[in-house]
């Protein structure tokens, strides 16, 4: 079965420094995988996407994320965190199998301190 | 472009009540999905639709939720009777391919 494990639950960074959220994942075949961001209140938005192809993905605001597949890993980064990039943000593994169900892990909370 | 629009975005109701949360996908988006939000169980998939066809509603609790798609730009997800452990957000996605999803800024439900 689908599933994605964030280990970190909340992680705070200070402006200007950079930031890596780590993502795991478990699917028997080749995943898809997506980062997406919450701000309070609001949808969910998405980051980007890795379906396949060059293991390095660039999203929007300045993200990218690196799919390992012997780590079975999905990890976000940015350089330099904003302190508008204070939200939540949530790996995603969608099959391209047997159906369209995505799976979202549990989530982790950025905090920006100045 | 207009996104995803869902109604109400906040629902208070008493336990035993009908409630109705309705949502109106992107345009031209064939998929839609509805999630709900919890502190305990974070997003979870409740039902999925291609082409107003209900696809997949193993993720629906129970029997006292059901969810429609009677035409390609309207959906209602109907929680009857509702109870307090109903409380959460719920969210309609809709999707182009069925993989990137584009989410609406979510019903929060609160049950009394």
């Amino acid at each position: 079965a689908q599933s994605v494990t964030q280990p970190d639950i909340h992680i705070t960074v200070s402006e200007g420094a950079s930031l890596e959220l780590r993502c795991n994942y478990s699917y028997g075949a080749t995943p898809y995988l997506f980062w997406y961001v919450q701000s309070p209140g609001q949808g969910l938005q998405l980051l980007l996407k890795y379906f396949s192809g060059d293991t390095l993905v660039q999203g929007i605001k300045g993200f990218e994320a690196e799919f390992k597949r012997s780590q079975s890993s999905f990890n976000l980064r940015k350089p330099s965190v904003h302190w508008s990039d204070a939200a939540e943000y949530f790996c995603a593994v969608g099959g391209n199998t047997g159906g369209f169900k995505t799976i979202f892990g549990a989530g982790t909370r950025l905090f920006v301190k100045a | 472009d207009a996104g995803v629009i869902q109604s109400p975005r906040h629902e208070v109701t008493e336990m035993g009540q009908e409630v109705t949360l309705r949502c109106k996908p992107i345009s031209g988006h064939d998929y839609l999905f509805w999630y709900r939000q919890t502190m305990m169980r974070g997003l979870e998939l409740l039902i999925y639709f291609n082409n107003n066809v209900p696809i997949d509603d193993s993720g629906m609790p129970e029997d006292r939720f059901s969810a429609k798609m009677p035409n390609a730009s309207f959906s209602t997800l109907k929680i009857q009777p509702s109870e307090p452990r109903d409380s959460a957000v719920y969210f309609c996605a809709s999707s182009l391919n069925g993989r990137e999803l584009f989410f609406g800024e979510g019903s929060r439900l609160t049950v009394l």
